[in-house]
């Protein structure tokens, strides 16, 4: 089982420069999640995911756009980066309120 | 959301129990109770949930409250890989958005050899 698979591992970016940050789940899940931590502080839910073509505001949903066009994407991406916008990101999915599983996330850092 | 509150830290000798407390006074009946940890450097890793009763598995135990206004995570024997940051969250299962996992400052255990 893959579980979650979150890529890229490792990403610069300029600032103003776009991009999509990859989320997959082969577990048939249908709630999904996207987080920041920042250095030395909890997860922030930045969009969440019912189920494909359904997906909310989390906490911190300025400057992302999030879509679900299958089950098991869920692509988080950043329109115009910033540098606020440095951080590791974590995805996640669970089958209701079940175990969570996250990926090992992606470290972006925006210079 | 419901909140929960955690000791900021504590610490432990490897090879004892560790008992990590948890408050959740405004618990409502549909909320599961979730544990997760985060090694340093790692994304969070499921530990244990549960909802009424006392709840077993590999890595730890879940004690419930009767009242289910608070709970313990009990890891058996502390090893040094249990060093982490632990989260308490109330997960709620009554549909749709309250899915949310709602992640606090958690508590850092420090497990000394």
């Amino acid at each position: 089982n893959a579980g979650v698979t979150q890529t890229p591992k490792f990403q610069v970016l300029k600032t103003g420069q776009s991009m999509t940050l990859q989320c997959a789940q082969d577990m048939n899940h249908e709630y999904m999640s996207w987080y920041r931590q920042d250095p030395g502080m909890g997860l922030r839910l930045i969009h969440y995911s019912v189920g494909a073509g359904i997906t909310d505001q989390g906490e911190v949903p300025n400057g992302y756009n999030v879509s679900r066009s299958t089950t098991e994407d869920f692509p988080l991406r950043l329109l115009s980066a910033a540098p606020s916008q440095t951080s590791v990101y974590f995805c996640a999915s669970s089958y209701r309120a079940g175990e969570a599983f996250f990926g090992q996330g992606t470290r972006l850092t925006v210079v | 959301d419901a909140k929960t509150t955690q000791p900021n830290s504590m610490e432990s000798n490897e090879e004892e129990p560790v008992h990590l407390p948890c408050n959740h006074s405004t618990i409502s009946g549909t909320d599961y109770i979730h544990w997760y940890r985060q090694l340093p450097s790692q994304g969070p890793e499921y530990v244990i949930h549960g909802l009424t009763s006392n709840v077993n598995n590999r890595m730890a135990s879940l004690a419930i409250a009767e009242d289910r206004k608070s709970s313990t995570l009990i890891l058996h024997r502390a090893t040094l890989r249990d060093a982490a940051v632990y989260y308490c969250i109330l997960r709620a299962n009554s549909g749709g958005s309250n899915y949310k996992l709602t992640f606090g400052k958690g508590t850092l255990l420090t497990v000394n050899p």
